[in-house]
């Protein structure tokens, strides 16, 4: 079964430049989520996503960055003008989307981003 | 916001030994889960505990969830070079929102 699919893996740019990141989660997941690491840090949830709704995007800043999941199956994160503090790894999860616990987050190999 | 601390930062040990890490939080979390990262990929989950006082297994790990809820601890025995990574625990919240501690970057020397 194929994991958690992102691209790129890896992007340059210059700031002030837009930037978009691709997420395909495993088959079946009903919920994703767009998580920031910064270097040295653990992942920080940005939004999580049950089928095309977007359900916690508390931690997103919404001036610069915006994300959709349009048929509630791969979903694309973009920064419009991503900034020089935005360099960090962007990770995409999912998970089966069980109400009432905990279900296991799958991770995705990230997508590096540096902004020069 | 949550604050998770884990510690040590950071373990330089030799193969065969055993290992010892935690993470403390000054809230109250309904699960602690314990993931690693290798260089280049994403966080995998070893262990989840759902209930104060579990001990739980999965091989050379062991972890435990706190009494008080607010810690958990995970412990590698016999270490092996393919134990290097960063190991990050995390705390489940009400909201079923994970809170990542700032990991231990693990080395084995052979």
């Amino acid at each position: 079964e194929a994991g958690v699919v992102q691209s790129p893996r890896y992007k340059i740019i210059e700031k002030k430049q837009p930037v978009a990141f691709w997420c395909n989660p495993i088959s079946g997941h009903n919920t994703l989520y767009w998580y920031l690491q910064n270097l040295g840090q653990g992942p920080e949830l940005l939004i999580r996503y049950e089928n095309e709704e977007a359900v916690d995007d508390s931690q997103l800043p919404k001036d610069r960055f915006s994300a959709e999941r349009l048929k509630g199956v791969d979903s694309t994160l973009k920064i419009q003008p991503a900034e020089l503090g935005d360099s960090a790894v962007y990770l995409c999860a999912s998970s089966l989307g069980t109400s009432g616990r905990y279900d296991t987050q799958y991770f995705g190999p990230g997508t590096r981003l540096t902004v020069l | 916001g949550q604050q998770l601390n884990q510690s040590p930062q950071s373990m330089f040990i030799q193969e065969g030994e055993d290992v010892s890490m935690n993470c403390t939080s000054s809230s109250i979390f309904n699960t602690w889960l314990w993931y690693k990262q290798e260089p280049g990929e994403g966080p995998v989950l070893l262990i989840a505990l759902y209930k104060a006082g579990e001990l739980t297994s999965n091989g050379r790990l062991t972890a435990q969830f706190g009494i008080t809820r607010k810690d958990s601890f995970l412990n590698i025995s016999a270490s092996i070079p393919s134990d290097v990574g960063i190991y990050f625990c995390a705390g489940g919240g009400s909201n079923y929102k994970l809170t990542f501690g700032k990991g231990t970057l693990l080395t084995v020397n052979p």
